[in-house]
């Protein structure tokens, strides 16, 4: 079975560090694009980025470029969404998935719809 | 960045009645799109992906349809489970890939 599974839920003060993983199961870690998804209070989902586990190739959003750090450890296949000065609006679940990838008029894109989904992260900041 | 619109944001649907959601680019991810479910308290899952093309084990009351800007989730007689949000995502164009509001299908 292919899982992603994530660490559990952070409580942090402004201006604190913190370093969230996604550990994947049940596939070839290296061979798919991981990204991580925001998802603030009562609101909607927010793609921010994907590494390639192989490589470490790592895409932002223009939203949360500079923002946050994606990395990844290929040998134990996790994954990390990290920041260096967290804010009180950094306060939301955060969840991990898998890009799956397709093939179609004789190309194949590795970046399409996301499955399966981590269970999610909270990250609660506050003073 | 394409912006994924979904109307409308609250649908009030009786048990057994077909639900329809809507989805609008604003410009063509050709048949680049998916839908997700999303119960509370609970990660998003993968419904339908390639516009219309049913994830594995995802009943057939759900159908996805459309191409280009304009896209339709349709679900033929609600069940109770089925009260949930829906989320829609392109990935025609990235980064970043990029999803709509939303549309909470609630009891009417």
């Amino acid at each position: 079975e292919v899982q992603l599974v994530q660490s559990g839920a952070e409580v942090k003060k402004p201006g604190e560090s913190l370093k969230i993983s996604c550990k994947g199961s049940g596939y070839s870690f290296t061979s798919y694009w991981i990204g991580w998804v925001r998802q603030m209070p009562g609101k909607g989902l927010e793609w921010m980025g994907i590494i390639y586990p192989g490589d470490s190739d790592t895409r932002y959003s223009p939203s949360f470029q500079g923002q946050v750090t994606i990395s990844a450890d290929k040998s134990i296949s996790t994954a990390y969404l990290q920041w260096s000065s967290l804010k009180a609006s950094d306060t939301a679940m955060y969840y991990c998935a898998r890009h799956t990838g397709y093939c179609s008029g004789g190309s194949c894109y590795s970046v399409a719809w996301f499955d399966p989904w981590g269970q999610g992260t909270l990250v609660t900041v506050s003073s | 960045e394409i912006v994924m619109t979904q109307s409308p944001a609250t649908l009030s649907v009786s048990p057994g009645e077909r639900a329809t959601l809507s989805c609008r680019a604003s410009q063509s991810v050709s048949s680049n799109l998916a839908w997700y479910q999303q119960k509370p308290g609970q990660a998003p899952r993968l419904l339908i992906y390639g516009a219309s093309t049913r994830a594995t084990g995802i009943p057939a009351r759900f159908s996805g349809s459309g191409s280009g800007t304009e896209f339709t989730l349709t679900i033929s007689s609600l069940q109770s489970e089925d009260f949930a949000v829906y989320y829609c995502q392109q990935y025609n164009n990235w980064p970043p890939v990029t999803f709509g509001g939303g549309t909470k299908v609630e009891i009417k």
